[in-house]
């Protein structure tokens, strides 16, 4: 029974470049949440998608950061002309329903150059 | 602004001793307490939670207490051991939005 899958794991971009971190929620959750964890810091939500929905992006930055969940495939996190500051963990978290339980999966490493 | 207060930052306890760490929250329309413990390099993986309708929850050496009145709650570990060293998590949500995690408890359990 697979749990919420990330990948990549470790992803290096230089700065101005796109990264795409991808999540795949564990089998039969329908509710992804992404985080982002900075060293020494706790865990900062971003965005909460249901399939093909948007429904909490309080947490998104306004310009260059976007999420989508379509309704095949995984959670896609978007973030467009890295800077330095995005570095970070950027954690992803499924439940099957909204204020359930939610399973993370290991997080995506992103450093920027 | 946060909204879920967590305390202490670190922690280093005695193998066989008590860990305790608390977390404060201000909406009151939480509903739902979870803990969360995540090693170096892993996610975050849930380790017990609690409602609002009871005062105590407890799993195995893992006790969640609950004081709805103060706003408070906090994880005792029992008989802590070198394999509970770890980040701890609290969180609070309410129903259908997002979770409000606290700053994390970096815990080190001494043989």
């Amino acid at each position: 029974n697979a749990g919420v899958m990330q990948n990549p794991r470790h992803l290096v971009r230089r700065r101005g470049q796109e990264a795409r971190l991808r999540c795949s929620p564990m089998k039969g959750h329908s509710h992804v949440y992404w985080y982002r964890q900075l060293p020494e810091e706790g865990l900062k939500f971003m965005v909460y998608l249901q399939k093909e929905n948007i429904i909490d992006e309080s947490g998104m930055p306004k310009e260059r950061f976007s999420a989508e969940f379509p309704k095949e495939g995984p959670s896609i996190l978007r973030i467009q002309q890295v800077v330095r500051g995005d570095s970070a963990a950027y954690f992803c978290a499924s439940s099957p329903m909204g204020n359930q339980p939610q399973h993370f999966g290991d997080g995506t490493r992103l450093s920027i150059l | 602004q946060q909204q879920v207060k967590q305390s202490p930052q670190s922690l280093i306890v005695q193998k066989g001793g008590i860990s305790i760490i608390n977390c404060a929250y201000e909406n009151t329309a939480f509903d739902y307490f979870p803990w969360y413990q995540q090693f170096p390099g892993k996610g975050p993986a849930l380790l017990i939670a609690i409602r609002p309708d009871v005062s105590e929850k407890k799993e195995g050496r893992f006790t969640i207490s609950f004081n709805k009145s103060a706003k408070q709650f906090s994880l005792h570990i029992m008989d802590s051991q070198p394999g509970d060293s770890a980040t701890y998590f609290c969180a609070a949500a309410n129903t259908g939005n997002q979770f409000y995690f606290g700053t994390g408890t970096s815990l080190t359990v001494i043989p």
